[in-house]
């Protein structure tokens, strides 16, 4: 079975800095996504980025970059110019590619990123 | 587009009744729906897997007589707790995903509701 791994439980940031937060994963599939969803103190929880595993380019969404290091599992988020609005708690996701969407999402623990002004 | 939403927002029930709690995709047909339960500063534990027209495929350790899913349509599946206990207080988020290749959908995703807040007293 797959797992996702965030050994950060808390990060915190200054404003307009930058902070990155750490996943890995454990899986013996070849095919596969991964993702950093956010859910704020709403709880409503938002896809913040996505990445193929076939794809060696990182995926960037303005200023949210991952590094993918598919050898060493690993799938960082960076967060650039870090705003207010930022703080939440982070989830990283493994998805298997075999059934598309349908194919559960399997989390890790979350991160929660405090933004100070 | 894709949005999910979710009925009721909040619900408090007594000891050893049943509350059901509905999911709707809004604007596109999901053919699975995915139910999560959430504990305070905990990570989403799926609970189960509902595909329209189909039995829920249930995760291990969820009893799946306690939490009834009933998948019904493309647009609505729904939770109903049996007998709730104060145990069964949490936070109850489904998703629901969009099968690319069906004509005006959004892109192969999973789109979340924004949760039914349940406590039991």
């Amino acid at each position: 079975a797959q797992t996702v791994t965030q050994s950060q439980p808390e990060m915190s940031v200054q404003e307009a800095e930058t902070v990155t937060l750490s996943c890995t994963y454990d899986t013996s599939e070849s095919d596969y996504y991964l993702f950093w969803y956010k859910q704020p103190p709403s709880r409503q929880m938002i896809l913040v980025i996505r990445q193929e595993a076939y794809k060696q380019q990182n995926a960037t969404e303005n200023r949210f970059s991952v590094n993918f290091q598919k050898a060493a599992k690993s799938f960082s988020l960076k967060i650039s110019d870090s705003q207010l609005g930022d703080a939440a708690m982070y989830f990283c996701a493994y998805r298997s590619a075999g059934g598309g969407g349908s194919e559960k999402l399997v989390f890790g623990k979350g991160t929660k990123l405090t933004v100070n002004p | 587009g894709a949005v999910v939403s979710q009925h009721p927002s909040r619900v408090i029930c007594k000891s050893g009744t049943s509350v059901k709690i509905e999911c709707r995709s809004l604007d596109f047909q999901a053919t699975t729906m995915f139910w999560y339960r959430q504990f305070p500063k905990q990570s989403l534990m799926l609970m189960a897997t509902s595909n329209e027209g189909s039995k829920a495929t249930y995760e291990q350790g969820v009893e799946k007589d306690k939490f009834l899913i009933n998948h019904a349509s493309l647009t609505l599946s729904t939770l109903t707790v049996t007998s709730a206990h104060p145990e069964d207080s949490s936070f109850y988020i489904c998703s629901a995903y969009y099968q690319p290749g069906l004509a005006g959908g959004p892109s192969d995703e999973q789109y979340f509701g924004p949760g039914t807040r349940l406590t039991v007293t």
